[in-house]
């Protein structure tokens, strides 16, 4: 199976919360990170949290690292239209490690 | 905005061809990776540099190569090209093998017809 799995899909209203979700294999990766990617753009790194820490939160944003699940989600509060894009998690063990990612529709 | 460039920006090369895609490091970073993602995938790790040796590999053949200059700027050379290398390049430059924060560019979109 594939080192880092996430759903494809998501949709959300406007103001609503966002969740994104993913699962890892590699039980050694010591960074966890997400990524936004836009239509035509190259990836933006929006956080990361080391694998020794469960939470970590940066305004809108909220990560939940469930180690020994191997769960990793992305809490976006008061999602926007702007937010709307490819969410990419990875994992970081010597090299990095990519999702397929998630696209997140956010509905007015 | 994050500093880190890369050119060309389209590409089309013909099967069989040769390529040159080019990376300038954000000011201070030492260390740059060079990613593949095809469309509707993640990106899949090709190869770091780390002051200017490789610093680790991802499972591409040979034929993809790179180099890192002095001030970091860095190539991804691929030979004998094949039409499964159409894809979006993106290299992410960091400060230390660790990719704490690596900062991506924009991507060279190669087409091989």
């Amino acid at each position: 199976g594939e080192d880092v799995e996430q759903s494809l899909f998501l949709s959300v209203r406007e103001g609503d919360s966002s969740v994104i979700n993913c699962t890892y294999t590699d039980s050694s990766s010591t960074y966890l990170y997400w990524y936004k990617q836009e239509p035509g753009a190259g990836l933006q790194l929006l956080t990361y949290i080391f694998s020794n820490m469960d939470m970590k939160q940066d305004q809108r944003l909220t990560v939940l690292l469930n180690k020994k699940d191997k769960h990793l989600s992305l809490r976006i509060a008061d999602t926007q239209t702007g937010d709307s894009a490819i969410y990419f998690c990875a994992g970081y063990n010597n090299d990095m490690r990519f999702g397929a990612g998630t696209r997140l529709t956010v509905k007015p | 905005e994050t500093g880190v460039t890369q050119s060309p920006t389209h590409l089309i090369k013909t099967r069989g061809q040769q390529v040159t895609l080019r990376c300038s490091s954000q000011s201070g970073h030492n260390t740059v990776s060079w990613y593949q993602q095809a469309l509707g995938q993640g990106p899949q790790f090709i190869f770091q540099y780390y002051r200017e040796e490789e610093n680790g590999r991802g499972n591409f053949p040979p034929r993809f190569s790179g180099l890192q200059f002095p001030n970091y700027s860095s190539e991804l050379n691929v030979n004998a090209l094949e039409l499964d290398d159409s894809a979006l390049y993106l290299c992410a430059s960091s400060f230390g093998r660790v990719d704490t924060e690596a900062f991506f560019g924009q991507g060279t979109r190669l087409t091989v017809v």
